[in-house]
């Protein structure tokens, strides 16, 4: 059973904070790894991709890959409370197999 | 505004009734996947195609589900018959396969209640 775990959280940061998001994944053979943002009763949006190791920054954002340990994260520097949000992980076998989520981070951002 | 465009986006249904979900995808994008979402379970893929071809639809109840793309500009998801569990949001997205990966781009979602 191919996996991605997260802690479903709630994670608590204070604005302007550095919130940090871990996800590890079961499944060697995956390539490709992506991080989704979903607030309350709207559909996924994607934030990241990221597909080799190492750090890949956009804006506030940073992912970070490391395949030999099979951990997946995301940074959010200056956290806002418009952060606040569940974050999802996913990971796929490259441009050959499904796209699998984990359950999602409940990040809350306070004033 | 590129986007999937998923109709209906609520459905009430009593139980037994047959369920007909559509999904217009990105024009372009070869790959859609559909997705079942609950508290309990999170996103669960149910089946995914590529090129309208389905490539893996090993997560969905084959015995009351079924999909299908019958044009590269409409996937259905079908449920007959409906159960009480079945309630949940049911995501399509949208890809374009490449060498790297496929960045799925999600649509607003049926929420479906069986009663």
């Amino acid at each position: 059973q191919k996996e991605v775990e997260q802690n479903s959280g709630p994670l608590s940061v204070p604005e302007g904070a550095i919130a940090s998001l871990n996800c590890t994944y079961s499944d060697r053979g995956s390539q490709s790894f992506f991080w989704y943002r979903q607030y309350s009763g709207k559909s996924p949006e994607l934030i990241m991709s990221i597909y080799s190791n190492g750090d890949k920054e956009d804006g506030r954002f940073t992912a970070q890959l490391n395949k030999a340990s099979q951990y997946v994260s995301l940074l959010i520097r200056d956290s806002q409370p418009s952060d606040s949000a569940t974050y999802l992980c996913a990971g796929a076998r490259g441009s050959q197999g499904n796209l699998i989520f984990g359950k999602g981070t409940k990040l809350s951002v306070k004033p | 505004d590129a986007r999937v465009t998923q109709t209906p986006r609520d459905k009430v249904t009593e139980m037994g009734q047959e369920v007909t979900m559509r999904c217009q995808p990105i024009l372009g994008h070869n790959t859609v996947f559909w997705y079942r979402q609950t508290m309990m379970q999170g996103l669960e893929l149910l089946a995914y195609f590529r090129n309208r071809a389905p490539l893996d639809d090993s997560g969905m109840p084959k015995d009351r589900f079924s999909a299908e793309m019958p044009d590269a500009t409409l996937a259905t998801l079908k449920i007959q018959p409906s159960e009480p569990r079945d309630s949940a949001v049911y995501f399509c997205a949208s890809g374009l396969v490449d060498t790297g990966g496929t960045e799925a781009f999600f649509g607003q979602g049926t929420r479906l209640t069986v009663v």
